[in-house]
């Protein structure tokens, strides 16, 4: 079964600089999709960033990038030049095939960001 | 725009009380998911449905069961509810073989007393 280790409960980063964080995965599938979503105060999870195992480039949306390294099983968010409304919590998440070609997602622990004025 | 929606943002509830917590989407999707999230845990998949009156345990189905008699609602019951449901739920949904992301719902936020 797949697994997804968040190791940071909470993150503080000063507005307008980079954030990385850090998402470790682990599946013997050699096709999986990674996934990074968002979750504001407000309780709703907005979808953020996919990669594909097989995409030859790491994916970029805007100002979020995710550092895919295989080899090293890690699939880092990186949000460049943070703003205030980026506080919120962040889940990285695998997606595994269950049944019917449905798929279900796996998620990381959350990382709980905040950003400081 | 997609939607899904949850017929509650704040419950309330007494042990023992049956419980029901309603989802419903208007993308035609033909999967919806049933999660729980608690701190440190992340979400926890508790049931889902692929079709209408479908449906396969997740991770975590004690105490839980669905309902699915249309494909735009899904249902989750607590039978009886205990105060370790506490808990905030979230609904899903997504096209059947979509590789990519699901859409989610708002949340239930769900304390038994």
């Amino acid at each position: 079964a797949q697994k997804i280790t968040q190791t940071q409960p909470g993150m503080f980063v000063q507005e307008k600089e980079a954030v990385t964080l850090d998402c470790t995965y682990d599946t013997s599938d050699p096709s999986y999709g990674l996934f990074w979503y968002k979750q504001p105060s407000s309780g709703e999870m907005i979808f953020l960033i996919y990669q594909g195992s097989y995409d030859q480039q790491n994916a970029t949306e805007g100002r979020y990038s995710l550092n895919f390294q295989k080899a090293r099983k890690s699939a880092n968010l990186v949000i460049s030049a943070s703003q205030l409304g980026d506080s919120a919590m962040y889940f990285c998440a695998m997606r595994e095939y269950i049944i019917q070609g449905a798929q279900k997602l796996v998620f990381g622990q959350g990382t709980r960001l905040t950003i400081n004025p | 725009d997609v939607k899904v929606t949850q017929s509650s943002r704040y419950l309330v509830k007494r042990t023992g009380e049956k419980v029901f917590l309603e989802c419903v989407q208007d993308m035609d999707h033909e999967n919806m998911f049933w999660y729980r999230q608690d701190p440190g845990l992340g979400l926890r998949l508790i049931y889902f449905s692929y079709d209408v009156k479908m449906k396969e345990k997740g991770d975590i189905p004690e105490g839980y069961s669905v309902s699915r008699e249309k494909k735009e609602r899904f249902s989750l019951i607590l039978e009886s509810a205990s105060t370790n449901q506490t808990s905030m739920y979230l609904c899903a949904s997504s096209l059947r073989h979509s590789a990519y992301e699901q859409y989610f719902g708002p949340g239930t936020r769900l304390t038994v007393t």
